[in-house]
């Protein structure tokens, strides 16, 4: 079975450009989760789906920050204007909600770098 | 709130020496807790839990921890690394399953 795709796995731009992060959770898990891992944060839940509903976004850093779930098989993280700061490693992980393990299913995530 | 404390943010260890990662968390409420490992380049992958019953949980690859209430502890072990342990270790606690906190992770780095 395919695990939890991510695209792309790397990025480069530079500041003030629109960045778009890809996701396609695994098929059948209904909750999907974003995290961003930087050196000197680790990593920060920032936003998180049950059922394309997004249910607790606390963690997304600004307004310059945003995302979407329009269906069970795809979520974007959108960053518009990004700047030097933003640049991370940026994970999508899946679960099956109310299940009883609990255990996320990360992907190989998407290194993004802003000049 | 919940938080989780890894003390140790890297630890050298010698190949077939045992190892212990530490694992500390504060909640108010009963709580899950799991252990992920990340190697280079790569995301996380889960290496055990603890939902409830036994408090010696054992996971993949030879890894054990066990859950210790009344010290908020949640300890990683393996009596013998191999150098392919080499990789980052993350604790993680969570009390309804939608949302994992995590620790700031500890870089495990095994020498020859």
């Amino acid at each position: 079975d395919a695990g939890v795709i991510q695209s792309p796995r790397h990025e480069v731009t530079e500041m003030g450009q629109e960045v778009t992060l890809r996701c396609k959770p695994i098929s059948g898990h209904n909750s999907l989760f974003w995290y961003r891992q930087t050196m000197m944060r680790g990593l920060e839940l920032l936003i998180y789906f049950n059922n394309n509903v997004p249910i607790d976004d606390s963690g997304m850093p600004e307004d310059r920050f945003s995302a979407k779930m329009p269906n069970a098989s795809f979520s974007t993280l959108k960053i518009q204007p990004s700047e030097p700061r933003d640049s991370a490693v940026y994970f999508c992980a899946s679960s099956l909600r109310r299940s009883d393990t609990g255990e996320l299913f990360f992907g190989e995530g998407s290194r993004l770098t802003v000049l | 709130a919940q938080s989780v404390t890894q003390l140790d943010s890297q630890v050298p260890v010698f190949e077939e020496a045992p190892v212990e990662l530490r694992c500390n968390y504060s909640s108010s409420v009963s709580v899950y807790l799991f252990w992920y490992v990340q190697y280079p380049n790569q995301g996380l992958q889960l290496l055990l839990k603890y939902l409830s019953g036994s408090t010696l949980v054992k996971g993949i690859n030879g890894f054990e921890a066990e859950f210790n209430k009344s010290q908020t502890s949640f300890h990683l072990r393996k009596p013998s690394v191999h150098i392919s342990d080499t990789a980052e270790y993350f604790c993680a606690v969570t009390f309804n399953t939608d949302k994992l906190i995590f620790g700031t992770g500890t870089r495990l780095q095994v020498f020859p």
